[in-house]
């Protein structure tokens, strides 16, 4: 049973650019969370989706990051008009349902790098 | 979510048992009590969870204590490859208990 999918590992943008990542969760999960870790920092819950459906982006930044995970195909963490400061590695997570008793499995990760 | 503490650091000689110990005194009953782990600047893997009875499974064991107060993680044979951030985490509820809270981690340094 393949793991949560994570691409691209490494990912140069240059400021002012867009980043796109992508998360495939783990066959049978529904349900995915992304995380940031800052260089020198801890993890930082950002978003958790249901397919189709945005459940809890309280750790969003308010502009430039959106995240989608659509019907069909990967979930799409997106970052616009990056900025250095967005260098970070991103990580997704995925669970097979919702709830404290159900684990996330986590993914290898993006690394942005912002020029 | 209740706030866990933990050591920031601990050594251990390779093939014995690391004993990595977490305090959680504020947990109230319906909060499981999660560990995972990240090796260098991989992505954090599960390791085990438990709401109050002890777990095992094929990589550790979970001990949490009768008044839930507290847990540790047992490594029973640690290997040069469990050197890592150990995290200690407490998760309640549904929609709230589907984001895992990282702090600030053990990290485990398994010695030759």
């Amino acid at each position: 049973n393949a793991g949560v999918m994570q691409n691209p590992r490494h990912l140069v943008r240059r400021r002012g650019q867009e980043a796109r990542l992508r998360c495939s969760p783990m066959k049978g999960h529904s349900h995915v969370y992304w995380y940031r870790q800052l260089p020198e920092e801890g993890l930082k819950f950002m978003v958790y989706l249901q397919k189709e459906n945005i459940i809890d982006e309280s750790g969003m930044p308010k502009e430039r990051f959106s995240a989608e995970f659509p019907k069909e195909g990967p979930s799409i963490l997106r970052i616009q008009q990056v900025v250095r400061g967005d260098s970070a590695a991103y990580f997704c997570a995925s669970s097979r349902g919702t709830g404290a008793t159900y684990e996330q499995y986590f993914g290898p990760g993006t690394r942005l790098t912002v020029t | 979510d209740a706030k866990t503490t933990q050591p920031p650091s601990m050594d251990c000689a390779e093939g014995r048992a690391a004993n990595l110990p977490c305090n959680h005194s504020t947990i109230s009953g319906n909060e499981y009590v999660y560990w995972y782990r990240q090796i260098h600047s991989q992505g954090p893997q599960y390791i085990i969870h438990g709401l109050k009875n002890n777990e095992t499974n094929e990589m550790a064991s979970l001990i949490i204590t009768e008044d839930r107060k507290s847990s540790t993680l047992i490594l029973p044979h640690a290997t040069l490859r469990d050197t890592a951030v150990y995290y200690c985490i407490v998760r309640v509820g549904v929609v709230r208990g589907s984001r895992l809270t990282f702090g600030e981690g053990t990290q485990l340094t398994v010695n030759p």
